[in-house]
């Protein structure tokens, strides 16, 4: 139950074209919701957030949808870019985790000039 | 200039031997976090701190051991114990480990490989 379960595992994707990154989860006591961006190499950074009070957030050309009922969210990238290519990872966390996250497997994502 | 930081960034351990990896961060957070990450498997939690002196088991704490001692170090031990340490290790803080607030983002710090000949 407290999985969160990413897909694809990878995605290509040619410059210009929309990335779409899917996850699921089964923990209704989740409430907040992050994706990850890492560069080889480097840590992950935080790209944009949600909570299951809103059903889109964006920010530039990186958009949240969250389906509530349905215990699903997705990131979309507009406009891909080859300095988008990164490993996404999605998260979860519980009000009442103090701070714990729960990740997803991440996706590989790869914009092609 | 604020962060945290990981040492060393590549390390190679010899099986049998103990190993600690060092976090240290001037964020003035109060919770730290430890994950381990593989291919294909996203980030996994070994061990959280939410305050000075206090650390829990994260899901997948055997052969691994920790200390918070200091606000700013949460210093992680790959012991013997631990069948398959070869992994990327990430060490985050965040502002506070008991307030459930999306603004209690978690900063990452930029890793450490550890490689078992």
């Amino acid at each position: 139950q407290q999985q969160v379960k990413q897909s694809p595992q990878s995605l290509i994707v040619q410059k210009g074209g929309i990335s779409i990154i899917n996850c699921a989860y089964e923990n209704t006591a989740f409430d907040y919701f992050p994706w990850y961006q890492q560069f080889p190499g480097k840590g992950p950074a935080l790209l944009i957030a949600i909570r299951p009070d809103v059903s889109e957030k964006k920010e530039g050309r990186f958009t949240i949808s969250f389906n509530k009922s349905a215990k699903q969210f997705s990131l979309h990238i507009m406009d891909s870019q080859p300095g988008d290519s990164a490993t996404y990872f999605c998260a979860a966390r519980a009000g009442t985790s103090y701070g714990k996250l729960t990740f997803g497997q991440g996706t590989i994502l790869t914009v092609h000039p | 200039d604020g962060g945290i930081t990981q040492s060393p960034k590549y390390l190679f351990r010899k099986e049998g031997q103990n190993v600690t990896l060092s976090c240290e961060q001037n964020l003035n957070h109060d919770a730290m976090y430890w994950y381990r990450q593989d291919p294909g498997q996203g980030l996994r939690l070994i061990y959280y701190s939410q305050i000075v002196n206090d650390f829990q088991k994260g899901d997948i704490a055997e052969g691994y051991s920790v200390s918070r001692e200091k606000k700013e170090s949460f210093p992680l031990t790959v012991t013997s114990a631990q069948k398959n340490p070869t992994a990327f290790y990430l060490c985050a803080s965040s502002i506070s480990g008991r307030a459930p607030s999306h603004n209690n983002e978690q900063f990452f710090g930029p890793g450490t490989r550890l490689t078992v000949l």
